[in-house]
């Protein structure tokens, strides 16, 4: 079902930056808002970034969102050992009209 | 604070009906014009994928695939909206979770579907 390509894991040192790119097309992140969520292991999903770069209440300015063209991107500064989580990209579908998500990356904190 | 909490059977035959009911706490349904009430399932080991929505006032919209086995339905006033899914088959098996948008931002807890006999 994942339209949105993302790439499996990355990783990084505590402290230091990553970013997750979510790579999709005209139909879905080219003409769409991108939402962005965290799971934690044994979690239920939780919003970090919507309509491409807003935060919800509470949520850190660590993590940033942004958007051009057909691809978005997630950042994660100060990277903490409890950021380490699956992050999914998410974005409405004209073609399909359907929500879709990101295949899914794994953030590990070396 | 807005809670969603889902129920249902963990355990499902091939061939029958999944139902799950996902009850919202913390505010009304009828009153969220501007939201809408959503399913997502995730097997297990895999991503997200989404089921389908439904309005406050009853409108619907599903994932192509699933559109012919799936129905999602509103009860404002149990405060609810529930979810079937017809004809299972083990690829059916997900974590199914219950979530208010736009944008995505309470979700339930998530509960295990299997289907097995």
């Amino acid at each position: 079902q994942s339209v949105l390509t993302q790439p499996p894991s990355v990783s990084a040192a505590a402290g230091q930056k990553v970013t997750i790119s979510c790579s999709g097309s005209g139909s879905n992140i080219g003409n769409n808002y991108v939402s962005w969520f965290q799971q934690l292991p044994g979690t239920a999903p939780k919003l970090l970034i919507y309509e491409n770069n807003k935060r919800p209440s509470g949520i850190p300015d660590r993590f940033s969102g942004s958007k051009s063209g057909t691809s978005a991107t997630l950042g994660i500064a100060g990277l903490q050992t409890g950021d380490e989580a699956d992050y999914y990209c998410g974005a409405w579908d004209n073609s399909l009209s359907a929500h879709v998500f990101g295949t899914g990356t794994e953030v590990t904190v070396l | 604070q807005l809670q969603l909490q889902e129920s249902g059977p963990g355990l499902v035959k091939p061939s029958e009906t999944l139902s799950l009911t996902c009850a919202v706490s913390g505010a009304s349904i009828s009153s969220s014009s501007g939201y809408y009430w959503g399913w997502i399932r995730q097997p297990p080991g895999k991503g997200l994928e989404w089921v389908g929505s439904i309005s406050h006032s009853g409108s619907t919209y599903y994932y192509p695939s699933l559109k012919s086995r799936v129905t999602i339905s509103v009860d404002t006033s149990q405060n609810q909206f529930s979810l079937e899914v017809k004809y299972v088959t083990a690829a059916d098996t997900a974590v199914y979770y219950c979530a208010r948008h736009d944008p995505w931002d309470y979700w339930s807890q998530g509960t295990l579907v299997t289907v097995s006999s």
